[in-house]
């Protein structure tokens, strides 16, 4: 079953720690992003990877950072200089970065 | 950099009814315009697209139409469903995505 998955579903941390949310996809796909979502703010995003080992830092990158040693995967750490990270996180792919991307399911992040 | 302004942020319209959403981006460069629907707690999908050499695309009772010149596109649903009830977010590409704030529609039987 091909697709997009990003793991975990909820995530609770408290202020202060790291968290790092999963994206794997087995699609082929050059191309992967992560966006974060709040409410009436649509997507905004916060880095992108056009190819394995190379990363381009997006709209919000502050307080983030990722890693793309896999074409299949493209992990994002929340840091603790992330100032108001609770939010709903997307990760997407697409073969270039002009074609139709692809959602993850989310991961909702909660930091108290 | 890439800017999409969208509008209206919400739309309420009778079941059978057409919706119409607008879009206008700033950046005569980009030439990719994707619509996407979030139905509520899930992940966004494409439902249409258009690229910068077509004016006008249809998928049933979904309409696209792009106008390159004043930097606007608009999404056209007709005959509205329940089921068409959801977020739109509109995006136009020069290198990379910028999103609208999206369109929260809600089609009322």
């Amino acid at each position: 079953d091909g697709g997009i998955t990003q793991s975990p579903k909820y995530l609770f941390r408290k202020e202060g720690q790291n968290v790092t949310l999963s994206c794997e996809q087995n699609l082929n796909h050059d191309a992967m992003y992560w966006y974060r979502q709040d409410p009436g703010q649509g997507l905004r995003l916060i880095y992108y990877s056009q190819i394995v080992n190379d990363f381009q830092k997006g709209d919000i990158a502050e307080g983030y950072s990722v890693s793309r040693e896999k074409k299949e995967s493209f992990p994002l750490t929340v840091t603790s200089a992330q100032k108001n990270p609770t939010a709903f996180y997307l990760c997407a792919s697409s073969m270039g970065l002009a074609d139709e991307q692809y959602f993850g399911p989310g991961t909702r992040l909660t930091v108290t | 950099g890439e800017n999409v302004e969208q509008h209206p942020s919400t739309l309420s319209v009778q079941e059978g009814d057409s919706a119409v959403i607008k879009c206008t981006y700033s950046d005569s460069a980009s030439n990719y315009f994707p619509w996407y629907k979030q139905e509520l707690g899930k992940r966004p999908q494409l439902i249409i697209d258009i690229r910068s050499n077509v004016g006008e695309k249809k998928d049933q009772r979904i309409a696209v139409t792009l106008n390159k010149t004043a930097k606007h596109f608009s999404l056209h649903i007709t005959e509205t469903q329940p089921e068409d009830s959801a977020v739109y977010f509109c995006a136009a590409d020069d290198y990379k995505l910028s999103f609208g704030a999206g369109t929260t529609v809600t089609v009322r039987a």
